[in-house]
Protein backbone atom coordinates (compact mmCIF):
# COMPACT_ATOMS: atom_id res chain seq x y z
CA UNK A 1 0.00 0.00 0.00
CA UNK A 2 0.87 3.55 -0.24
CA UNK A 3 2.83 4.97 2.39
CA UNK A 4 3.16 8.39 3.86
CA UNK A 5 5.65 9.88 5.24
CA UNK A 6 5.61 12.89 8.21
CA UNK A 7 8.03 15.17 9.68
CA UNK A 8 9.31 15.49 11.55
CA UNK A 9 8.88 13.27 14.54
CA UNK A 10 8.35 15.51 17.27
CA UNK A 11 8.46 19.18 17.46
CA UNK A 12 9.01 21.07 20.90
CA UNK A 13 8.11 24.63 20.72
CA UNK A 14 7.60 27.69 23.34
CA UNK A 15 3.69 28.72 23.36
CA UNK A 16 3.16 31.84 20.51
CA UNK A 17 5.61 30.29 17.85
CA UNK A 18 4.46 29.21 14.65
CA UNK A 19 4.48 25.92 13.41
CA UNK A 20 5.15 24.11 10.39
CA UNK A 21 4.68 19.95 9.62
CA UNK A 22 4.68 18.57 6.35
CA UNK A 23 3.38 14.78 4.90
CA UNK A 24 4.90 13.05 1.70
CA UNK A 25 3.47 10.37 -0.26
CA UNK A 26 5.19 7.26 -2.42
CA UNK A 27 2.01 7.93 -4.95
CA UNK A 28 -0.39 10.55 -5.72
CA UNK A 29 -3.16 10.92 -3.84
CA UNK A 30 -6.49 12.95 -4.72
CA UNK A 31 -7.84 14.31 -0.90
CA UNK A 32 -5.41 14.95 2.10
CA UNK A 33 -6.61 15.08 5.40
CA UNK A 34 -5.02 16.42 8.40
CA UNK A 35 -6.30 14.88 11.71
CA UNK A 36 -5.36 15.97 15.94
CA UNK A 37 -5.23 13.19 18.27
CA UNK A 38 -5.75 14.62 22.06
CA UNK A 39 -3.92 12.44 24.71
CA UNK A 40 -6.28 9.01 25.17
CA UNK A 41 -9.06 10.12 22.60
CA UNK A 42 -9.44 9.28 19.03
CA UNK A 43 -8.35 11.66 15.85
CA UNK A 44 -10.31 14.75 15.16
CA UNK A 45 -10.71 16.03 11.48
CA UNK A 46 -9.13 19.06 11.22
CA UNK A 47 -8.90 19.85 7.53
CA UNK A 48 -9.65 18.28 4.01
CA UNK A 49 -8.03 19.32 1.22
CA UNK A 50 -9.69 18.01 -2.04
CA UNK A 51 -7.95 19.83 -5.03
CA UNK A 52 -3.70 20.34 -5.61
CA UNK A 53 -2.44 23.45 -4.99
CA UNK A 54 -5.46 24.29 -2.61
CA UNK A 55 -4.97 26.45 0.68
CA UNK A 56 -7.54 26.16 3.55
CA UNK A 57 -7.41 27.94 7.03
CA UNK A 58 -9.07 26.41 9.97
CA UNK A 59 -8.80 29.49 12.41
CA UNK A 60 -5.47 29.67 12.85
CA UNK A 61 -4.72 26.04 11.28
CA UNK A 62 -3.21 26.38 7.69
CA UNK A 63 -3.27 23.65 5.18
CA UNK A 64 -1.96 23.27 1.24
CA UNK A 65 -2.28 20.06 -0.78
CA UNK A 66 1.25 20.24 -3.00
CA UNK A 67 0.79 20.97 -6.45
CA UNK A 68 2.25 17.40 -7.32
CA UNK A 69 -0.36 15.78 -5.28
CA UNK A 70 2.07 13.71 -3.18
CA UNK A 71 2.62 16.00 -0.03
CA UNK A 72 0.92 18.24 1.81
CA UNK A 73 1.73 21.05 4.71
CA UNK A 74 -0.02 22.06 7.91
CA UNK A 75 1.22 24.96 9.67
CA UNK A 76 -0.08 26.24 12.89
CA UNK A 77 -0.30 30.10 13.77
CA UNK A 78 0.72 31.42 17.27
CA UNK A 79 0.54 28.14 19.20
CA UNK A 80 -1.37 27.30 22.42
CA UNK A 81 -0.50 24.92 24.78
CA UNK A 82 -4.22 23.29 24.24
CA UNK A 83 -2.51 22.26 20.45
CA UNK A 84 -0.35 19.81 22.36
CA UNK A 85 -1.14 16.28 20.61
CA UNK A 86 -0.12 14.37 17.46
CA UNK A 87 -1.18 15.21 14.30
CA UNK A 88 -1.67 12.98 11.23
CA UNK A 89 -1.90 13.08 7.71
CA UNK A 90 -4.06 10.58 6.08
CA UNK A 91 -4.92 10.05 2.52
CA UNK A 92 -7.45 7.99 0.51
CA UNK A 93 -6.32 4.68 -0.91
CA UNK A 94 -8.19 1.96 -2.73
CA UNK A 95 -8.95 -1.46 -1.61
CA UNK A 96 -7.26 -4.46 -3.09
CA UNK A 97 -10.58 -5.01 -4.61
CA UNK A 98 -11.13 -1.65 -6.26
CA UNK A 99 -14.48 -0.91 -4.95
CA UNK A 100 -13.73 1.18 -2.10
CA UNK A 101 -11.45 3.44 -0.18
CA UNK A 102 -9.61 3.20 2.89
CA UNK A 103 -7.67 5.83 5.00
CA UNK A 104 -3.91 5.23 5.43
CA UNK A 105 -2.28 7.65 8.09
CA UNK A 106 1.24 9.14 8.66
CA UNK A 107 3.10 8.49 11.85
CA UNK A 108 2.18 11.68 13.46
CA UNK A 109 4.00 14.52 14.56
CA UNK A 110 4.16 14.65 18.31
CA UNK A 111 3.80 18.53 19.35
CA UNK A 112 4.83 19.98 22.47
CA UNK A 113 3.79 23.64 23.55
CA UNK A 114 5.65 25.22 26.33
CA UNK A 115 4.00 27.65 28.30
CA UNK B 1 -25.15 15.00 17.98
CA UNK B 2 -23.72 12.56 20.21
CA UNK B 3 -20.52 10.82 19.01
CA UNK B 4 -18.80 7.04 18.43
CA UNK B 5 -19.19 5.16 21.75
CA UNK B 6 -17.09 2.38 23.18
CA UNK B 7 -16.40 0.50 25.88
CA UNK B 8 -14.48 -0.41 27.83
CA UNK B 9 -11.59 2.39 27.64
CA UNK B 10 -8.83 0.35 28.67
CA UNK B 11 -8.10 -3.72 29.49
CA UNK B 12 -5.38 -5.84 30.78
CA UNK B 13 -5.24 -9.29 29.60
CA UNK B 14 -2.75 -12.17 29.54
CA UNK B 15 -1.48 -13.39 26.26
CA UNK B 16 -3.82 -16.27 25.36
CA UNK B 17 -7.12 -14.85 26.67
CA UNK B 18 -9.75 -13.57 25.02
CA UNK B 19 -10.96 -9.99 24.58
CA UNK B 20 -13.82 -8.05 22.62
CA UNK B 21 -14.49 -4.67 22.25
CA UNK B 22 -17.68 -2.58 21.62
CA UNK B 23 -18.45 -0.07 19.77
CA UNK B 24 -21.66 2.05 19.11
CA UNK B 25 -21.64 4.93 15.71
CA UNK B 26 -23.04 8.12 15.37
CA UNK B 27 -26.77 7.64 14.91
CA UNK B 28 -27.48 6.99 11.08
CA UNK B 29 -24.18 6.67 9.98
CA UNK B 30 -23.88 3.32 7.46
CA UNK B 31 -20.60 2.78 7.51
CA UNK B 32 -18.11 1.53 10.38
CA UNK B 33 -14.80 1.23 11.03
CA UNK B 34 -12.39 -0.76 13.26
CA UNK B 35 -8.48 0.42 13.90
CA UNK B 36 -5.66 -0.73 15.55
CA UNK B 37 -2.90 2.08 16.27
CA UNK B 38 0.30 0.85 17.96
CA UNK B 39 2.12 3.19 20.34
CA UNK B 40 3.98 5.67 17.30
CA UNK B 41 2.07 4.33 14.90
CA UNK B 42 -1.20 6.33 13.00
CA UNK B 43 -4.38 4.18 12.95
CA UNK B 44 -4.29 0.96 10.68
CA UNK B 45 -7.89 -0.37 9.09
CA UNK B 46 -8.42 -3.77 10.16
CA UNK B 47 -12.36 -4.16 8.97
CA UNK B 48 -14.81 -2.09 7.45
CA UNK B 49 -18.51 -2.37 7.44
CA UNK B 50 -21.22 -1.16 5.00
CA UNK B 51 -24.47 -1.67 7.78
CA UNK B 52 -23.95 -5.24 8.28
CA UNK B 53 -22.09 -6.10 5.44
CA UNK B 54 -17.95 -6.41 5.19
CA UNK B 55 -16.96 -4.15 2.84
CA UNK B 56 -12.65 -4.95 3.72
CA UNK B 57 -11.45 -6.85 5.86
CA UNK B 58 -8.18 -7.67 4.15
CA UNK B 59 -5.76 -6.42 6.88
CA UNK B 60 -7.69 -8.18 9.61
CA UNK B 61 -6.26 -11.29 11.36
CA UNK B 62 -8.23 -13.85 10.79
CA UNK B 63 -6.85 -16.78 12.69
CA UNK B 64 -7.63 -14.80 15.85
CA UNK B 65 -9.20 -11.53 15.07
CA UNK B 66 -13.23 -11.32 14.58
CA UNK B 67 -15.53 -8.59 13.98
CA UNK B 68 -19.27 -8.83 13.69
CA UNK B 69 -21.87 -5.73 13.05
CA UNK B 70 -25.04 -7.79 12.95
CA UNK B 71 -27.74 -5.86 13.02
CA UNK B 72 -25.72 -2.91 10.96
CA UNK B 73 -25.54 -0.42 13.92
CA UNK B 74 -23.46 -1.11 16.53
CA UNK B 75 -20.50 -3.92 16.29
CA UNK B 76 -17.97 -6.31 18.31
CA UNK B 77 -14.10 -6.61 18.05
CA UNK B 78 -12.79 -9.62 19.20
CA UNK B 79 -9.36 -11.15 19.88
CA UNK B 80 -9.18 -15.00 20.62
CA UNK B 81 -6.27 -15.88 22.03
CA UNK B 82 -4.41 -12.52 22.11
CA UNK B 83 -0.87 -11.98 21.76
CA UNK B 84 1.30 -9.45 22.89
CA UNK B 85 1.84 -7.54 19.85
CA UNK B 86 -2.24 -6.83 20.29
CA UNK B 87 -1.22 -4.25 22.89
CA UNK B 88 -2.81 -1.31 21.06
CA UNK B 89 -5.34 1.35 20.95
CA UNK B 90 -8.36 -0.16 18.79
CA UNK B 91 -10.12 2.93 17.67
CA UNK B 92 -14.18 2.57 15.82
CA UNK B 93 -14.46 4.72 13.57
CA UNK B 94 -18.05 5.89 11.76
CA UNK B 95 -19.37 7.58 8.30
CA UNK B 96 -21.98 8.25 7.09
CA UNK B 97 -21.45 6.55 3.47
CA UNK B 98 -18.54 4.60 2.45
CA UNK B 99 -16.23 5.94 -0.21
CA UNK B 100 -17.00 4.18 -3.45
CA UNK B 101 -15.88 7.42 -5.26
CA UNK B 102 -13.18 9.27 -3.10
CA UNK B 103 -13.68 11.01 0.01
CA UNK B 104 -15.58 13.82 0.66
CA UNK B 105 -18.04 15.18 3.28
CA UNK B 106 -20.30 12.75 3.45
CA UNK B 107 -18.03 9.95 4.10
CA UNK B 108 -15.53 11.74 6.29
CA UNK B 109 -14.50 9.18 9.08
CA UNK B 110 -15.69 10.55 12.96
CA UNK B 111 -13.73 8.21 15.87
CA UNK B 112 -14.23 6.80 19.22
CA UNK B 113 -11.90 7.62 22.05
CA UNK B 114 -10.83 3.95 21.69
CA UNK B 115 -10.25 0.56 23.96
CA UNK B 116 -6.34 0.38 25.16
CA UNK B 117 -5.59 -3.03 25.35
CA UNK B 118 -2.72 -4.12 26.83
CA UNK B 119 -1.81 -7.93 27.13
CA UNK B 120 0.63 -9.56 29.38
Amino acid sequence: GQQLNQSPQSMFIQEGEDVSMNCTSSSIFNTWLWYKQDPGEGPVLLIALYKAGELTSNGRLTAQFGITRKDSFLNISASIPSDVGIYFCAGPEKNSGGSNYKLTFGKGTLLTVNP
Amino acid sequence: EAGVAQSPRYKIIEKRQSVAFWCNPISGHATLYWYQQILGQGPKLLIQFQNNGVVDDSQLPKDRFSAERLKGVDSTLKIQPAKLEDSAVYLCASSLFRASGSIGAKNIQYFGAGTRLSVL
